[in-house]
């Protein structure tokens, strides 16, 4: 099973500042299928990006995924007050596993 | 509108058996693999197992083989998860979530992420 370890833990910024999350695999993630999530409180999680860099229907270009192998990026270039919640990376590439999230809080 | 909608809430005793359920609209149903993931109280998402509701082939992760059923029926668009015999460390959120990524899917083929999400459903397992 594909391990995925997110850092950091929890990232404290302010809104109009860039968020760098990181998502590691314990193995390679094949044909980068690697998908982001964004969760609020109470609310189910969002698909934002897959296949590493490709963003969802409907989801502003601020957020970005790069990366490839086992080293996944995910950028949001510019904070809203609406983006202040939890992400999670998840690979699909062999069975399904999720990493344990970012959580972004307004510092 | 393709949307997943789930049943309600449910509060169990220890022991006891349920089923939950996620019916799928606006969409072919069939041509979609439907997942279900758990996220126990304060914590993060763990992905349970996925079914394709065209013939019911069925994947589950380790964690959770032989601790619960997926199961589908076709005709009335509708996919469920099981219990046989609750514990309390079932209490849970539970999700439904389709297999895709806005474009037509190939068949039998679930290498997806999940694209759309149902509402959750909570089960609290309780004495």
């Amino acid at each position: 099973e594909i391990v995925l370890t997110q850092s950091p833990g929890t990232l404290s910024l302010s809104p109009g500042e860039r968020a760098t999350l990181s998502c590691r695999a314990s193995q390679s993630v094949s044909s980068s299928y690697l998908a982001w999530y964004q969760q609020k409180p109470g609310q189910a999680p969002r698909l934002l990006i897959y296949g590493a860099s490709s963003r969802a229907t409907g989801i502003p270009d601020r957020f970005s995924g790069s990366g490839s192998g086992t080293d996944f990026t995910l950028t949001i270039s510019r904070l809203e007050p609406e983006d202040f919640a939890v992400y999670y990376c998840q690979q699909y590439g062999s069975s399904q596993t999720f990493g344990p999230g970012t959580k972004v809080d307004i510092k | 509108e393709v949307q997943l909608v789930q049943s309600g809430a449910e509060v169990k005793k220890p022991g006891e058996s349920l089923k939950i359920s996620c019916k799928g609209s606006g969409y072919s149903f069939t041509n979609y693999w439907i997942g279900w993931v758990r996220q126990m109280p304060g914590k993060g998402l763990e992905w349970m197992g996925i079914i394709y509701p065209g013939d019911s082939d069925t994947r589950y992760s380790p964690s959770f083989q032989g601790q619960v059923t997926i199961s589908a029926d076709k005709s009335i668009s509708t996919a469920y998860l099981q219990w046989s015999s609750l514990q309390a460390s079932d209490t849970a959120m539970f999700y439904c979530a389709r297999l895709g990524d806005g474009e037509t899917p190939i068949p039998y083929y679930y290498f997806y992420p999940m694209d759309v999400w149902g509402q959750g459903t909570t089960v609290t397992v309780s004495s």
